[in-house]
């Protein structure tokens, strides 16, 4: 059975940093491409970034380029989420999900609230 | 930046109708990059229907997508209780790698 499993959520103040982990199992993670989707509370989803099987493709949506830094370890089958100079709009629950294209499998998502 | 632009806002309707949700395109996206996905509150999304028609594993012949360009359309044939939620059009843009979601149609009970 395809996991993900987030973890590394909490309540940080505006400015502070975090790392968000996904735990993967029950599929090849160094086989697929991963992604961060956020929502915050009461809205759609947003796409948040993006990194290939093998690390050599990273992409990132405006608006946390510059701020966030996605990363995997195939060893470890894990997705990080670095997120860096927090801000209020960033709350949201984020979710780890599998695919390039498409995201046919989803994590139950960590909540992060940026407050002071 | 492609925008898909999701309508209704909000479909009310009774079990056993027929649901039509449309997602548009503000510039023409791949057949093969066009995604739909279901969520119900405090779920993860799931995914419905890739490659605008192709319905995922495990997903009910009742629904199904169709579409092309800038005009797709998610129907849903014969509305059961647990098909009452929020749905999301998605698209994979291939210049850029970056991934938009619509802003959601909410299917409620009438």
């Amino acid at each position: 059975e395809v996991q993900l499993v987030e973890s590394g959520g909490g309540l940080v103040k505006p400015g502070g940093s975090l790392r968000l982990s996904c735990a993967a199992s029950g599929f090849t993670f160094s086989s697929y491409s991963m992604n961060w989707v956020r929502q915050a509370p009461g809205k759609g989803l947003e796409w948040v970034s993006s990194i290939s099987s093998s690390s050599s493709y990273i992409y990132y949506a405006d608006s946390v380029k510059g701020r966030f830094t996605i990363s995997r370890d195939n060893a470890k089958n894990s997705l990080y989420l670095q997120m860096n100079s927090l801000r209020a709009e960033d709350t949201a629950v984020y979710y780890c999900a599998r695919g390039t294209v498409e995201m046919a499998a989803w994590g139950q998502g960590t909540l992060v609230t940026v407050s002071s | 930046e492609i925008v898909l632009t999701q309508s209704p806002g909000t479909l009310s309707l009774s079990p056993g109708e027929r649901a039509t949700l449309s997602c548009r395109a503000s510039q023409s996206v791949s057949s093969s990059y066009l995604a739909w996905y279901q969520q119900k509150p405090g779920q993860a999304p799931r995914l419905l229907i890739y490659g605008a028609s192709s319905r995922a594993t495990g997903i009910p012949d009742r629904f199904s997508g169709s579409g092309s360009g800038t005009d797709f359309t998610l129907t849903i044939s014969r509305l059961e209780p647990e098909d009452f939620a929020v749905y999301y059009c998605q698209q994979y843009g291939s210049s850029h790698r970056a991934l938009t979601f619509g802003g959601g149609t909410k299917v409620e009970i009438k």
